[in-house]
């Protein structure tokens, strides 16, 4: 079975500092993706990123980065430059590649994110 | 975005009753899921379905049931409600393969007293 965790809890930052969101992943397959969701104050999910196994490039986009290491099962998450609006929970989910299993996920636990002004 | 919505948004009811959520999407998506919400837990599968008629079990099954009569609409049935459920409900809908960002309605409020 899979397994997602996100050992923060809760973070909070003061505006503009850089903050990194931690996901550890297990799994016994081989080909399998990662995706980040952001659930902000009205509770609607919203996807950030997905990515393959098989592509460890790291990415950025604006003020986020992803850090994905096959090495530490780990695809963390960087906010830099904080602001209030990215004030949210996120969460890391794994899925696998299977017949009939579409890319039904597992979550972690969740991480409360607060940015302060 | 994929236009899921879920209904009712909010529902207040008593232990024992039966209660039914709707999920209706727009885009044609394959693949349908039911997620509960809890603090502590993240989101954890009940069910999912890969077509019409078409549906399996997931982490939290237990005491629920689901159908899917048509593409675009999905059931989540509480055929007796504890309080155990009292949760946040999220549908979502996405295509195929395991590499498909799953798009997801905006929740079910569901609190059984």
């Amino acid at each position: 079975a899979q397994k997602v965790t996100q050992a923060q809890t809760e973070i909070s930052v003061v505006e503009k500092e850089d903050v990194t969101l931690d996901c550890v992943y297990e799994t016994r397959d081989t080909t399998y993706y990662l995706f980040w969701y952001k659930q902000p104050p009205s509770g609607e999910l919203v996807f950030l990123i997905r990515r393959n196994s098989f592509d460890e490039q790291n990415e950025i986009s604006g003020r986020y980065s992803w850090n994905f290491q096959k090495s530490t099962s780990s695809f963390n998450f960087t906010i830099t430059a904080s602001q209030v609006v990215d004030s949210a929970v996120y969460f890391c989910a794994l899925s696998l590649e299977g017949e009939t299993s579409g890319s039904r996920l597992t979550f972690g636990e969740g991480t409360q994110l607060t940015v302060n002004p | 975005d994929a236009g899921i919505t879920q209904s009712p948004r909010h529902k207040v009811t008593e232990t024992g009753t039966p209660v039914t959520l709707r999920c209706h999407q727009t885009e044609n998506h394959r693949y349908m899921y039911w997620y509960r919400q809890d603090p502590g837990h993240g989101l954890r599968l009940i069910h999912y379905s890969y077509g019409v008629k078409d549906t399996d079990k997931g982490e939290v099954s237990d005491g629920y049931s689901v159908s899917r009569s048509k593409t675009e609409d999905f059931l989540l049935t509480l055929e007796s409600a504890t309080s155990s459920q009292t949760s946040v409900y999220f549908c979502a809908s996405s295509g195929e393969g395991g590499n498909q960002p799953q798009h997801f309605g905006d929740g079910t409020r569901l609190s059984i007293l």
